[in-house]
């Protein structure tokens, strides 16, 4: 199948501290494995994303890794500040698949003064 | 900036009304879909589009249906509305396959409530 499991569903930081979210995926096909971000009273927005070709990518305070053999990948905030506070989705995908993402079931992440 | 916009932030309906939710894109997109957004339950896939007049079911089609006239607009229906329908609706679009493009840009959402 194509399920996403995402854990945890809540998590509560310290400002300054760092914030890991994992999942897991079951088809071995995936090959994209995109982050959202949903403020409150918005639409997710991407934030960040990565290719089966690639074991891990940064972009400023964000990072995700990809373990393909073990079937999961995670998002990693470092220095984490209120603004962080949101609602994380992961996704899993294939390249040239008609873009139909599967999204994992979100993570409220709150970052606490 | 890519634009999707939906026609109603929140709206409320009674059981066994015809509801029409409306999603607009302004990049041309060939791609767009329809989500379901509800706690503990993440995102789920109820039709997307890859053209006009082409649609697709996704992972939770029953009591939907959708209309793809224009390119630029998708529209998501619900015959019949039941209580078990109230919910978070999420429009997203995108580029066609093989642009390289892989984000989807999501509407800020329409909160249906059915009495």
């Amino acid at each position: 199948g194509e399920n996403v499991e995402q854990h945890p569903s809540t998590l509560s930081v310290q400002e300054g501290d760092s914030a890991v979210i994992k999942c897991t995926y079951s088809d071995s096909a995936s090959n994209y494995f995109p982050w959202y971000k949903q403020e409150l009273g918005k639409g997710p927005q991407l934030i960040i994303d990565i290719r089966s070709n690639v074991g891990e990518k940064k972009d400023q305070r964000i990072a995700v890794t990809l373990n393909k053999t073990a079937k999961h990948f995670s998002l990693h905030i470092t220095e984490t500040q209120p603004e962080d506070s949101a609602v994380y989705f992961c996704a899993r995908g294939l390249t040239g698949g008609g873009n139909k993402l599967t999204f994992g079931t979100g993570t409220q992440l709150k970052v606490e003064l | 900036d890519v634009k999707v916009t939906q026609s109603s932030r929140y709206l409320v309906k009674r059981t066994g009304e015809k509801v029409f939710l409306e999603c607009v894109q302004d990049m041309d997109h060939e791609n767009m879909f329809w989500y379901r957004q509800d706690p503990g339950l993440g995102l789920r896939l109820i039709y997307f589009s890859y053209d006009v007049k082409m649609k697709e079911k996704g992972d939770i089609p029953e009591g939907y249906s959708v209309s793809r006239e224009k390119k630029e607009r998708f529209s998501l229906i619900l015959e019949s509305a039941s209580t078990n329908q109230t919910s978070m609706y999420l429009c997203a679009s995108i580029s066609g396959s093989g642009t390289g493009a892989y984000e989807q840009y999501f509407g800020p959402g329409t909160r249906l409530t059915v009495t």
